[in-house]
C-alpha cells in the first residue's frame, strides 16, 4: 500500500519569498509517480509538477520544483518568488505502476501568501 | 478546449434519499477516476473506469454506493439510502491511460467536484 504524509500545519510566506511545502511517501513498489496538485478556495484541483521514481533529475515547472531525495522518500515542493495568488491547498500525491495508476493523497498543506 | 464537468456543483439531500452525480470528461480520455474529499482532507479514491468497465472499484465504501460508464464517456456515480456521513465533495478526473504497465505520469485532469451534504 501507499501512504503519503503532510504534516506541515499551515504555512506562511512573504510575497516573493521561497517556501517549502514537505512530503514524504512510503511504497514497497520500485517504480512509481509523484505529484503536486494546488487546491484553491474555489475547489478545483491543479496539477502542478510531477516526479518519476527513476528520473534522476529534480523536476521542475516555472516557479516550481520538485525536491526528490528518494533515500529519504521524500518530495518536497519548492516554490520561488511566492504570489499572492499562490495561497491554497497544496496536496502531494502517489501514483504507482499497473493498469490502475489511482492517486493516492496526503491531507494537505495550507499555504497562506502574505502581501 | 473543455476540461472535466461535473453536475451538478451542489446536492442537498435528506438522509435515506437516493443521488446520482454526473462525470463528463475530458474528450478522448479512457481513463475515468471518481474520488472522494472530506473536509480538510485529501481525496481519496473509490472508483476506476477504463472504457466501460470499472477496472478497480476497491476504494468504494460500501455496498450503497454504485457508479456506471455505459459508454465509455460520461460517468454516473449513485448513492442510495444517503448518510450523514456520505457529506463530502465528489470528484472526478479523467486521464489518457497509462502507455505501458510501467507508466507511472498519470497526470489526471479533476473537475470542479459536486459538494454532496445530506442533511
Amino acid at each position: 500500500a501507499q501512504k503519503i504524509t503532510q504534516t506541515q500545519p499551515g504555512m506562511f510566506v512573504q510575497e516573493k519569498e521561497a517556501v517549502t511545502l514537505d512530503c514524504t511517501y512510503d511504497t514497497s513498489d520500485q517504480s512509481y509517480g509523484l505529484f503536486w496538485y494546488k487546491q484553491p478556495s474555489s475547489g478545483e484541483m491543479i496539477f502542478l509538477i510531477y516526479q518519476g521514481s527513476y528520473d534522476e533529475q529534480n523536476a521542475t515547472e516555472g516557479r516550481y520544483s520538485l525536491n526528490f531525495q528518494k533515500a529519504r522518500k521524500s518530495a518536497n515542493l519548492v516554490i520561488s518568488a511566492s504570489q499572492l495568488g499562490d495561497s491554497a491547498m497544496y496536496f502531494c500525491a502517489m501514483s504507482t505502476t499497473g493498469a490502475n495508476s489511482k492517486l493516492t493523497f496526503g491531507k494537505g498543506i495550507t499555504l497562506s501568501v502574505r502581501p | 478546449g473543455a476540461g472535466v464537468s461535473q453536475t451538478p456543483s451542489n446536492k442537498v439531500t435528506e438522509k435515506g434519499k437516493y443521488v446520482e452525480l454526473r462525470c463528463d470528461p475530458i474528450s478522448g480520455h479512457t481513463a475515468l477516476y471518481w474520488y472522494r474529499q472530506s473536509l480538510g482532507q485529501g481525496p481519496e479514491f473509490l472508483i476506476y473506469f477504463q472504457g466501460t468497465g470499472a477496472a478497480d472499484d476497491s476504494g468504494l465504501p460500501n455496498d450503497r454506493f454504485f457508479a456506471v460508464r455505459p459508454e465509455g464517456s460520461v460517468s454516473t456515480l449513485k448513492i442510495q439510502r444517503t448518510e450523514r456521513g456520505d457529506s463530502a465533495v465528489y470528484l472526478c478526473a479523467s486521464s489518457y491511460l497509462p502507455t505501458s504497465s510501467t507508466d507511472v505520469n498519470n497526470e489526471q485532469f479533476f473537475g470542479p467536484g459536486t459538494r454532496l451534504t445530506v442533511l
